[in-house]
Formats: C-alpha cells, structure tokens, sequence
C-alpha cells in the first residue's frame, strides 16, 4: 500500500544545530507540504514544493529550507535551530492537476524538541 | 489574518447525541473545503469535504453543510461514539489553483461515554 513515512519519530537536538527531517511518500504524488503544529495555532505550512526541483515558501518559512530531488523525497532542514522551533511536524502530499480534491495525505509527524 | 476560523478551541458532548464543529471562512475564492480529524500522536486523515457547489455532503454518520451566503461551514457528527474524539481541523482551497490548504487551527472533540 502507498504510504507517507517521516524519520525520525522524534528528535532533541540543541540550539544552533542543524537538524533533517525526512519525509518519503510512495504515492507518487507531485505536491509535498510541511507543516508544523503549535497550540493555539493549528496546522501551519513550512514550505511546499510541486514537483522535482521545485520549492515555495509558506507563512512561517523562516529558519527552514527544503530541497526537492526526486518525487518521492521532501527533506526540512533548520539550519540553526532554535528553541521556538520546538513544535511537532508533518509532512503531507497531494496529487496535482487542477480540479483534483486537493486532498493531502499526511505522515505519521516529528516531534521535535529544541534545547 | 486567519482566514479559515474553528473559534470553539474545544467541544465536549455525550455519547450517542449530535455533535456539531464550526468553521468560518473569509476568502471568498475558496472553493473546496474539507475536514481533517486528528488523534494523538498521529497525522491528520481525510474525514469529509463538500465543495462550493453543494450546501450538504453525507457520509455515513458525518454531514458537512456549507453556507457560502455566510462564509460558514459546519460538521456535523450523529450520533456521536468515545471513538470520535479527537482534534478536527476545518481546511480550505481553491480548486485549480495553488492547491495549498488552509487551516483552522482546529476543535478538540470530547465524547464522553
């Protein structure tokens, strides 16, 4: 069965280092999202990319980059970490095309805690 | 500017009565909305979605109605089970556009047996 998987479930990690999040869907959709979730602040989007070498920025895009290689991989790098980015992490996917739901499925998440 | 409002941060309800989610929306260019239930450490997954050409979407024991008149849409759950309870997320797009979702920033559901 298609699936979405990220890596790793979870993650410490210290200020000022750089941490990948991985995320790999088998799909074979060409939209991938990130997100992150905060209290009192839901499902917000990281960045998104549609399609091979493709990127976008989305509202809280500062302090994280992503690089689109293949269809099936979407890696989030914080490049310096920081404690605000404490948060838990989801990738998702969608097909593409207009016209399409535009219903994301979405990964199991990363909780990530920055110290 | 949140542009897609779930204004109830938590909703707790009996089992086997109706629970009902609110959600608002302030772009007008949405087309396609959709709701997302989340349960503990676990992604989001697809529950039901309606688009604007329809006022009413069913499901087995779960209805979407739109009021676009309002900017408004609701879930409806009946009757409502122990299992339902979780983080519903009220998302909306533009169909043939982005393709980007946007998010309420969710209800949390309690039914209590």
């Amino acid at each position: 069965d298609a699936e979405i998987t990220q890596s790793p479930r979870h993650k410490i990690t210290e200020t000022g280092r750089q941490v990948t999040l991985a995320c790999h869907q088998t799909w074979n959709h060409n939209n991938m999202f990130w997100y992150r979730q905060d209290l009192g602040h839901g499902l917000r989007l990281i960045h998104y990319s549609y399609g091979v070498q493709d990127t976008n920025k989305g509202e809280v895009s500062d302090g994280y980059s992503v690089s689109r290689s293949n269809t099936e991989d979407l890696p989030l790098t914080l490049e310096s970490a920081a404690s605000s980015q404490t948060s838990v992490y989801f990738c998702a996917s969608s097909e593409s095309g207009g016209g399409a739901r535009n219903e994301q499925f979405f990964g199991p998440g990363t909780r990530l805690t920055v110290l | 500017d949140q542009q897609v409002k779930q204004n109830s941060p938590s909703l707790s309800v009996q089992e086997g009565r109706i629970s009902i989610l609110n959600c608002d929306y302030t772009n007008s260019m949405f087309d396609y909305f959709l709701w997302y239930k989340k349960y503990p450490a676990e992604g989001p997954t697809f529950l039901i979605s309606i688009s604007s050409i329809k006022d009413k979407n069913e499901d087995g024991r779960f209805t979407v109605f739109l009021n676009k008149s309002a900017k408004h849409l609701s879930l409806h759950i009946v009757p409502s089970q122990p299992g339902d309870s979780a983080v519903y997320f009220c998302a909306a797009s533009v169909r043939g556009g982005s393709e980007k979702l946007v998010f309420g920033k969710g209800t949390k559901l309690t039914v209590n047996p």
